[in-house]
Order: C-alpha cells, then sequence, then structure tokens
C-alpha cells in the first residue's frame, strides 16, 4: 500500500495567517483526497484533488478558505487561509482509487492562538 | 436526513472476549462499507472492506457483516487483546459519492 508523509505534522498559528500543508506519496496516484477531523469527531471531506483538474470540494468548503494544489501525480498541497480558532483541527491526506481502500497519512495537527 | 451512527462512544471489554461494534446508517445506499482502525496521533488504517452483495468477510480474528435490509454492519474482533485497543471508524461509500466516515468507536481491552 502507498506511504503517505505530511508536512508539518503539527503547528501553532496565529490569527488570520494561512498555513499550507503538504502530501507526498511513495507512488503515482490519481485520486487525493483531503479530510478534516476536529477534536473527538470524526473525519469529514474537505475535496477530492485528481491531477490535472480543479479540486472538488464538499458543501460547506470552499477555494478561497482551502486552496488545493496538485501539481503532478505525488503530491498535493492544502492552505488553510486566515484562520480562525474554529481552524483548529487535524487535517489528513488520503489516497484510494474509486472503489478502493483509503490509506492515510498521519495528519497535521494545527491550532490556532 | 442521512446519518451513519456507531453504537458508542466507547466500549471496554475484559481481554479474550469477542468485541462488537456496530454501524447503523440512515437514508444511504452504500455499494460497500469499510472499517477503519485510528490509534491515537495516526491515521486511519485500512481493516476490512465488504461489499452490498456480500453477507460477511474474516480476516484473521476480524469479522464484518452487512446487512442491507438492516442497514447495519457488525465488526466484531475475537480473543481481544490489549493492543487491539484504538478507535473503530465504518465507512460508507454511497453511489455517486464520496466516502462518508462514521463517528467511531473507543474501544479499551482491559488485561
Amino acid at each position: 500500500s502507498a506511504v503517505i508523509s505530511q508536512k508539518p505534522s503539527r503547528d501553532i498559528c496565529q490569527r488570520g495567517t494561512s498555513l499550507t500543508i503538504q502530501c507526498q506519496v511513495d507512488s503515482q496516484v490519481t485520486m487525493m483526497f483531503w479530510y478534516r477531523q476536529q477534536p473527538g469527531q470524526s473525519l469529514t471531506l474537505i475535496a477530492t484533488a485528481n491531477q490535472g483538474s480543479e479540486a472538488t470540494y464538499e458543501s460547506g468548503f470552499v477555494i478561497d478558505k482551502f486552496p488545493i494544489s496538485r501539481p503532478n501525480l505525488t503530491f498535493s498541497t492544502l492552505t488553510v487561509s486566515n484562520m480562525s480558532p474554529e481552524d483548529s483541527s487535524i487535517y489528513l491526506c488520503s489516497v484510494g482509487g474509486e472503489h478502493q481502500p483509503q490509506h492515510f497519512g498521519d495528519g497535521t495537527r494545527l491550532s490556532i492562538l | 436526513s442521512q446519518k451513519i451512527e456507531q453504537n458508542s462512544e466507547a466500549l471496554n471489554i475484559q481481554e479474550g472476549k469477542t468485541a462488537t461494534l456496530t454501524c447503523n446508517y440512515t437514508n444511504y445506499s452504500p455499494a460497500y462499507l469499510q472499517w477503519y482502525r485510528q490509534d491515537p496521533g495516526r491515521g486511519p488504517v485500512f481493516l476490512l472492506l465488504i461489499r452490498e452483495n456480500e453477507k460477511e468477510k474474516r480476516k484473521e480474528r476480524l469479522k464484518v457483516t452487512f446487512d442491507t435490509t438492516l442497514k447495519q454492519s457488525l465488526f466484531h474482533i475475537t480473543a481481544s487483546q490489549p493492543a487491539d485497543s484504538a478507535t473503530y471508524l465504518c465507512a460508507l461509500l454511497n453511489y455517486g459519492q464520496n466516502f462518508v466516515f462514521g463517528p467511531g468507536t473507543r474501544l479499551s481491552v482491559l488485561p
């Protein structure tokens, strides 16, 4: 199965700033996914990032707040923009085919002061 | 409205017993359902997948059942060990949609 590395593993940020999270996969994959996991809660899909096309966002998430890049088949970034304390969460990327299990990175634990 | 529920937030069992976790869903027609394990500070790890036309799947000490009439999946861990302590998430894939995860059940296996 794919090995997924996320950077940074954690960060503490000031309100109003932005942070870019990187996700690197050890093999070429078509679909990459970004999730948010708020404290004590389950995973919520933010968007699907396919190489060569615009990311597809789920209801409640917008590109201005969570811009995503997917420059190649092994890499993606998620930016959390203009952060507020409500954005404190774990952000996870995953890979998987349309009908395949998903493989996750260990996430980025983000705290906003 | 669409909903996925897992039987309880936390479940404590004695080592050696069988743990049974429940995943119920409402207003979904999943093509298949998956179970994941998540340890603190780590991402979820895939355990088992079961398709809508399958009743049961097994892998070592793990067993999953899927009842589309009851809209329920059961996840069993037999001969449980303290190392099985983790949060277990069910996730379903609805036709034409992306994965949706349940809230998880935190399992503690007591020695």
